[in-house]
């Protein structure tokens, strides 16, 4: 099956710790896009990647960080200096502008 | 500031009745524009776009009307199931020369049977 994989589903995060959220796409697209989805709000975008080994910030990138050394995979750090990190996060790729997002099933970090 | 249907609300219908959710959104320079249906828990799938230079698209069971006069988008779901209870999201395209989707916080469609 084609399609993108996040991992793990749930996860929890101690205060001080970094933690990393995987996420890899079988469907040879080129754009990768990390959002944060808090309740009662929209998905704001954290950094984006067009290409492999090129990445931006997106909208809210302060205390994450992001790598693309392969086309398949975009994972996520989230870092100790992210106070606030308690969400669900939506991975997403893209063949192409002004084409659909395809979207992970997300995975729910918590502070513990 | 920018944004895309700040709000969050409800429309509670029906098994049976047509459902309409509304989405303002506020660049006139979008050229691109999706709606996503959300699960609790889950990624948003995609249910249907539209382009700007287009006022409707039809898909199965779904239509999509753009008003570009007062940046204003709409989705209607014909014989709406309890399946379809969600939350659905809109999004626009902000034409900035790359991808970069703009959502709104979503409407919550409640189906009874």
């Amino acid at each position: 099956d084609g399609g993108i994989t996040q991992s793990p589903k749930y996860l929890f995060r101690k205060e001080g710790q970094n933690v990393t959220l995987s996420c890899e796409q079988n469907l040879n697209h080129d754009a990768m896009y990390w959002y944060r989805q808090d309740p009662g709000q929209g998905l704001r975008l954290i950094y984006y990647s067009q290409i492999v080994n090129d990445f931006q910030k997106g909208d809210i990138a302060e205390g994450y960080s992001v790598s693309r050394e392969k086309k398949e995979s975009f994972p996520l750090t989230v870092t100790s200096a992210q106070k606030n990190p308690t969400a669900f996060y939506l991975c997403a790729s893209t063949p192409a502008t002004n084409e659909k997002l395809f979207f992970g099933s997300g995975t729910q970090l918590s502070v513990l | 500031g920018e944004s895309v249907g700040l709000h969050l609300p409800t429309l509670s219908v029906q098994e049976g009745d047509n459902s309409i959710i509304n989405c303002a959104y506020s660049n006139s320079a979008s050229d691109y524009f999706i709606w996503y249906k959300q699960e609790s828990g889950k990624g948003p799938q995609f249910i249907i776009d539209i382009r700007s230079n287009m006022d409707k698209r039809q898909g199965q069971r779904v239509t999509v009307l753009l008003n570009k006069t007062v940046k204003h988008l709409s989705l209607q779901i014909a014989a709406t199931q309890p399946g379809d209870s969600a939350v659905y999201l809109c999004a626009e395209n902000r034409n900035t020369g790359f991808q970069k989707l703009v959502f709104g916080t979503g409407t919550r469609l409640l189906v009874s049977p």
